[in-house]
């Protein structure tokens, strides 16, 4: 258990549709992270915050966003969606915003778009 | 966007074999990092390696950075079922200070008794 949670687990949803994704960082960590993994692209990081500030953006898509709350814990939306959007979303926590630190992984959300 | 290559995608072994996989760059990277990953589960960080030529043991596993920071190696002595698992390779960003990592497609290793 790396100590971070994400929710839901599987999510199963139609095109066109909108979905939340939740991430709570390990304790003590300010730093959270977005990737995408698919069987096509492997693991893409999509953005980072760093204690409510978004510090770094990757291939992510418009109609994708993201925000971290005051207590830490951490949000995707996934807006207009489409079948290549299935995949599995991971959120990743570290203390600091800098390359070294370890980043701990949730276990993913499974997103089926139909 | 930096690229890393990983080989091979997939490598079928029996208990007690020897085995490499590598990761390969264009790029040089900061510092190169070592994934597990097992189904239904996030990755999980094995080692870090920083320095050009930095050799990093772990148990059976050892790691190797390149001199000029752009590949890595993962060796495993005397595998075992446990080991079966997808190997990531990550680097971060030269002269970034930012925690971006840039993931290759990974090896997926099964060790079979």
């Amino acid at each position: 258990d790396s100590g971070v949670t994400q929710t839901p687990k599987h999510l199963i949803t139609a095109t066109g549709q909108r979905v939340t994704l939740r991430c709570s960082p390990r304790s003590g960590d300010l730093s959270v992270y977005w990737y995408q993994q698919s069987l096509d692209q492997g693991l893409q990081f999509l953005i980072q915050y760093y204690n409510g500030e978004e510090r770094a953006k990757g291939n992510i898509l418009e109609r994708f966003s993201a925000q971290q709350f005051p207590d830490l814990h951490s949000e995707l939306n996934l807006s207009s969606l489409e079948l290549g959007d299935s995949a599995l979303y991971f959120c990743a926590s570290s203390v600091g915003q800098v390359a070294n630190n370890e980043q701990f992984f949730g276990p993913g959300t499974r997103l089926t778009v139909l | 966007t930096q690229l890393l290559e990983q080989s091979p995608q997939f490598l079928s072994i029996q208990e007690g074999e020897n085995l490499t996989v590598y990761c390969n760059s264009s790029s040089v990277f900061s510092s190169l990092q070592w994934y597990r990953q097992e189904p239904g589960e996030g990755p999980v960080l094995l080692v870090t390696v920083v320095t050009g030529g930095e050799v990093k043991k772990l148990k059976r596993l050892t790691f190797q950075f390149g001199d000029a920071r752009k590949d890595s190696s993962l060796h495993i002595t005397a595998a075992q079922p446990g080991d079966t698992g997808l190997y990531l390779c990550a680097g971060t960003d030269r002269g970034s200070t930012l925690g971006r990592l840039y993931f290759g497609r990974g090896t997926q290793l099964t060790v079979w008794p």
